[in-house]
């Protein structure tokens, strides 16, 4: 079935470090993919979005594009700051209709 | 701000008691869902309502029953737990109905620990 692969952590960086989270995933067809971040003690929050090929979602500093000859969408940020420390998850939406989760890296960002 | 609202925030019960985990979102989506979040894992799905059905059950142990009372709320009733039960709790809601790819909006959670 459709899944997605993530980068495993945990990943520690210095503050205005540049972030790289990778995911590829594997889909029969195109699915939307996602990025979700869970911060300490909190839900998951929608971080981006993409829904078709070359696509870029973008919030908060952070961007990601659907690369369909990659099969990968990469979470980027420039210049982290300690309050982007948590948990971020990529998901895709699979072909039985639910999200499917890749396993989480845990970020830390020191000041 | 979160706009799914989940109580109770945290909950501890024995493995005899009966307890509901309760979900409340305004926004008008028509597809929720009940997620267990183990610590460091991804969330595991466990159910979708879809328009107010049961759509998606994910073979769950019978000791946990959802129930959606209106498009607005959605219940966990607990019975009979175990202890490789405690986790967090998660609801979610999105718009259109279970099988849409729109995003979803999660709550905070339950963090349910089992004596």
């Amino acid at each position: 079935g459709d899944s997605v692969t993530q980068m495993e952590g945990p990943v520690t960086l210095s503050e205005e470090a540049f972030l790289t989270i990778n995911c590829t995933y594997t889909a029969t067809g195109y699915p939307s993919l996602f990025w979700y971040v869970q911060y300490p003690g909190e839900g998951l929050q929608l971080l981006l979005k993409a829904t078709k090929a070359d696509d870029k979602g973008s919030n908060k500093g952070f961007e990601a594009t659907y690369r369909k000859e990659t099969t990968s969408f990469h979470l980027e940020k420039g210049s982290v700051q300690v309050s982007d420390s948590a948990v971020y998850f990529c998901a895709l939406w699979d072909n039985d209709y639910k999200l499917s989760f890749g396993a989480g890296t845990t970020v830390t960002v020191r000041a | 701000d979160t706009e799914v609202t989940q109580t109770p925030k945290h909950l501890v019960m024995g493995m005899t008691n009966k307890k509901s985990l309760k979900c409340e979102q305004h926004m008008g989506h028509r597809a929720m869902y009940w997620y267990k979040q183990k610590a460091k894992k991804p969330p595991e799905l466990m159910f979708v309502y879809s328009y107010e059905k049961l759509s998606i059950n994910e073979s769950v142990p019978s000791r946990f029953s959802p129930e959606c009372p209106n498009s607005s709320l959605l219940n966990l009733h607990l019975h009979a737990l175990q202890p490789e039960d405690s986790a967090l709790y998660l609801c979610a809601s999105s718009h259109g109905g279970g099988g849409s790819n729109q995003p979803q909006h999660f709550g905070d959670g339950t963090r349910l620990s089992i004596l």
